[in-house]
């Protein structure tokens, strides 16, 4: 089955700190990885997509095959980066599958 | 509109009372989902919809909900006597044939006193 996994349901980190969101997917065939983020009241949006190989805000995030991981990073956290962040997976012409979320919490 | 819509934006129900949740995709998107976010939780999936396609409801939590898309546009959530556990902000997402991206709504904040 399609799985979507973020093992940590909080990240607390200070202020100018690394980041590391972690997300790991099982998947057959070869899927496309997103990560969406939700700041405090507005919407669930697109941060940034695998096959796009872009930066986002300072985010990056690099598809591992070997380990079958996606996960996000930023070298120093802000506290505008303060938001539920969600990891999804997709074949292409298959439903998305999202993981439960993290809560990234930047401390002043 | 250039964005998905969903209404009400906040809806307070007594239990066992039912309600309708309603969601207007982007034109053209044929790809549409419901998924349910309770306080201090993640996203949990409730159906997708894809263009004429039989929906994939795995993830209806009851026999008390149910979704509609009529005419491969509009969506419905409806659920039936509704629950106390059933409050949450309920967001539909919507898409093209090829996912490249989900675009959701504001949500309805489902409140049930």
């Amino acid at each position: 089955a399609q799985r979507v996994t973020q093992p940590e349901k909080l990240l607390s980190v200070f202020k100018g700190a690394p980041v590391e969101l972690k997300c790991n997917y099982s998947y057959s065939g070869s899927p496309e990885l997103f990560w969406y983020v939700q700041y405090s009241r507005q919407r669930l949006q697109l941060l940034l997509r695998h096959i796009s190989r872009e930066s986002i805000k300072g985010f990056t995030a690099d598809l591992n095959k070997g380990e079958t991981s996606f996960h996000l990073k930023k070298p120093f956290a802000q506290e505008e980066d303060s938001a539920m962040y969600y990891c999804a997976a997709t074949g292409g012409y298959q439903k998305v599958t999202f993981g439960t979320g993290t809560k990234l919490q930047v401390i002043p | 509109g250039a964005g998905v819509s969903q209404s009400p934006s906040n809806k307070v129900t007594e239990k066992g009372k039912d309600v309708e949740l309603r969601c207007d995709p982007i034109s053209g998107h044929t790809a549409l989902y419901w998924y349910r976010q309770s306080l201090g939780q993640g996203l949990e999936f409730l159906i997708y919809f894809q263009g004429n396609s039989a929906p994939d409801k795995s993830g209806l939590p009851s026999d008390r909900f149910s979704a509609e898309r009529t005419g491969g546009s509009v969506s419905t959530l409806t659920i039936q006597r509704t629950q106390q556990e059933d409050s949450a902000v309920y967001l539909c997402a919507t898409g093209g044939q090829r996912f490249t991206e989900a675009f959701f709504g504001q949500g309805t904040r489902l409140t049930v006193v």
